[in-house]
């Protein structure tokens, strides 16, 4: 399995819902990350996690909650998110140096309305 | 800190005609260098990479990239473009090693590909 799933696809939230984004890997990666990609940005790294501890905070707003429940899952959760929050928001995983690579999922289309 | 720049924000070329996207980077050391491919709405597929030995890299697609360290440069290349080709493209560098390992992107090339 070489592939990261991300789940849902698309999801439209209001400002004050609570809602999580998913991320899967089966590929015995031990280091995870979210990204944020406004439209016709690169995607922007948010969090890394390694050996299931938050290595890397990017400063972003505490109105983003990551959490890594064990190897294989990767989570992030939000809440009183703004409009200016709406993007595309990737999960990727790798080796723990880099090393071969970084494996993306499809993202999850995320609109606050 | 590590960076890249993608000098060309918008590239125009005819179909069947050779591609070069430009990439020079910045870092410490040898990094590991990547070209990823994005169409509208999508998630990133990875091109190509590099890590170390030859300089020249094979990817997916009919896709090269030369890393010239003395340049600090990682360019794609394509000899004959198609218009699925089409979409944007960004170089990344990633940092070796340790706890705080990441992925830096470029600013990105938008490819679009006239019949």
């Amino acid at each position: 399995d070489t592939e990261v799933t991300q789940t849902p696809k698309h999801l439209v939230m209001g400002m004050t819902n609570k809602k999580s984004l998913k991320c899967e890997q089966h590929m015995g990666h031990r280091a995870m990350y979210w990204y944020k990609q406004k439209a016709k940005k690169p995607p922007e790294l948010m969090f890394v996690y390694s050996y299931e501890k938050l290595s890397i905070n990017e400063s972003v707003p505490s109105r983003f909650s990551p959490e890594c429940p064990n190897s294989s899952l990767l989570n992030l959760h939000l809440h009183a998110l703004q409009p200016e929050d709406s993007a595309l928001y990737l999960c990727a995983s790798s080796q723990l140096d880099g090393s071969y690579g970084y494996t993306f999922g499809s993202g999850t289309r995320l609109t606050v309305v | 800190a590590q960076s890249v720049t993608q000098p060309d924000i918008h590239i125009t070329v005819s179909e069947g005609a050779s591609l070069e996207l430009r990439c020079n980077y910045s870092y410490g050391a040898t990094p590991y260098l990547f070209w990823y491919v994005q169409s509208p709405g999508q998630g990133l597929q990875l091109l190509l990479k590099y890590f170390s030995g030859d300089t020249l890299v094979q990817g997916i697609k009919g896709f090269e990239a030369e890393f010239k360290r003395s340049q600090s440069s990682f360019n794609l290349r394509k000899p004959s473009v198609h218009w699925s080709d089409a979409a944007e493209y960004f170089c990344a560098v990633g940092a070796r090693g340790g706890a705080t390992n990441k992925l830096i992107f470029g600013t990105g090339t938008l490819l679009a590909v006239q019949p």
